[in-house]
């Protein structure tokens, strides 16, 4: 299957200090990407959606103001926590998805980011 | 956007035994349902998805229901083995949001 990479796998940051996350699809060009944040034993929630050359479109009680995402081309997308706070401290996991004739198609997800802000 | 529901939130079988997971959506104009796998400290892993062009998938001891006219599919797992043990997440359609998640535990 296809892969996806995501860097770094872990980071410690200090309390009002920002973070990028970097997500890659590396053999298919990924037309959308999704990111999601994972609390312990918890359901991946979409954070947002994005296509490629275009905004993101974020979930509703998402600060779009805090967790910026660009996505410049179709293997990476970026994921930028703004002055970071404990409470966002979490698993931050992307995942790509290439174009399928007919229909949706499969997304595959990067390992995970796990953030620690202290 | 659409709204999936999954049920139940955790489930202990036998070794052996059969599971299964459903999961309920809004959106009727969904046509895709795929459910994931995801192991701990690991990324959720694909293990089957059904279009609504289809009733039901199977794949070995894997298989997935769909029934369109009440908006719910199930994820059915034959003969399960302690390595079956995981979470299982299903989603609809292009929005990928995810249900809640249904925490597997085969016992030996």
């Amino acid at each position: 299957g296809a892969v996806v990479s995501q860097h770094p796998s872990w980071v410690i940051c200090k309390s009002g200090t920002s973070v990028k996350i970097e997500c890659r699809s590396l053999d298919f060009q990924a037309t959308t990407m999704f990111w999601y944040r994972q609390f312990p034993k918890q359901s991946l929630m979409l954070m947002a959606t994005s296509n490629e050359g275009s905004k993101a479109t974020y979930e509703q009680g998402v600060e779009k103001d805090k967790f910026l995402i660009n996505h410049a081309s179709l293997t990476l997308s970026t994921l930028t926590v703004t002055s970071a706070h404990p409470e966002d401290s979490s698993f931050y996991i992307c995942s790509a998805r290439g174009r399928l004739a007919g229909g949706p198609g499969e997304q595959y997800f990067g390992p995970g980011t796990r953030l620690t802000v202290t | 956007g659409e709204n999936v529901e999954q049920h139940p939130s955790t489930l202990s079988v036998q070794e052996g035994d059969s599971a299964v997971i459903k999961c309920t959506y809004s959106d009727s104009a969904s046509n895709y349902f795929p459910w994931y796998k995801q192991e701990l400290g690991k990324r959720p892993q694909l293990i089957i998805d059904i279009r609504s062009n289809v009733g039901e998938k199977k794949d070995q001891r894997i298989a997935v229901t769909l029934n369109k006219t009440a908006k719910h599919f199930s994820l059915h797992i034959t003969e399960t083995q302690p390595e079956d043990s995981a979470v299982y997440f299903c989603a609809a359609n292009n929005d990928m949001r995810f249900g809640a998640g249904t925490r597997l535990t085969v016992k030996p």
